[in-house]
């Protein structure tokens, strides 16, 4: 079956613009993260969707930051005012449920690379 | 706050050498552990769990073990291959809250034919 998908693979945009990147979890899956990786750092969580509860944002590093999730599938991460230490790789990946019993591996998309000038 | 470190950024071997990558942790319990695979230009593939209450696992090629008490897991891959070659990330779950990962930085494997 299909990944995790992501677009658009690249986005360049001048600093100051509002972005949209968007994420297609793995049909099924419950659980929904989106990560950000800098040059030369490790993967920084960002938010975490499960199921209808209200999504864990304690990773987005400021308001100009937002995500939501529709329907419990697709997911979207919006960055308003965009800045040039937002230029990052976005990876968005699912797993079956957050449940830590389960100890869900996450599925992970190509990401998209965000380029802001 | 957790500081998660991965024993350094490039790891140099001969093909059919076992390859040992390590990872430490600090200010952190997981409940669990991760190894992670990452090519350049895609996301990063699972390979292995390791749980807080296991020391060893094993698949094909791989092993992981996972000392607590040390605060490190060591990754192993065995008679290494050129395809073998990326990078390669431990990550580290929660014991409470969310299922999010806490990623390190990476090391960049290169096996030599």
């Amino acid at each position: 079956g299909a990944g995790v998908s992501q677009s658009p693979s690249n986005k360049v945009t001048e600093k100051g613009k509002d972005v949209e990147l968007r994420c297609d979890p793995i049909s099924g899956h419950t659980a929904l993260y989106w990560y950000r990786q800098s040059l030369g750092q490790g993967l920084e969580f960002l938010i975490y969707f499960q199921g209808n509860s209200a999504p864990d944002k304690s990773g987005l590093p400021s308001d100009r930051f937002s995500a939501e999730r529709t329907g419990g599938s697709v997911s979207t991460l919006t960055i308003q005012r965009t800045q040039q230490e937002d230029s990052a790789v976005y990876l968005c990946a699912s797993s079956l449920n957050g449940g830590r019993a389960a100890y869900n591996e996450q599925f992970f998309g190509p990401g998209t690379r965000l380029t802001v000038l | 706050s957790q500081k998660i470190e991965q024993n350094s950024e490039a790891l140099n071997i001969q093909e059919g050498k076992t390859a040992t990558l390590t990872c430490n942790y600090t200010n952190y319990s997981p409940a669990y552990l991760q190894w992670y695979r990452q090519d350049p230009g895609r996301g990063p593939v699972f390979l292995l769990l390791i749980r807080e209450n296991e020391k060893e696992k094993r698949k094909e090629r791989l092993k992981v073990t996972f000392d607590t008490t040390l605060k490190q897991s060591l990754f192993h891959i065995t008679a290494s291959q050129p395809a073998d070659s990326a990078t390669y990330l431990c990550a580290l779950g929660r014991q409470t809250g969310a299922n999010n990962l806490f990623f390190g930085t990476g090391t960049r494997l290169t096996v030599i034919p």
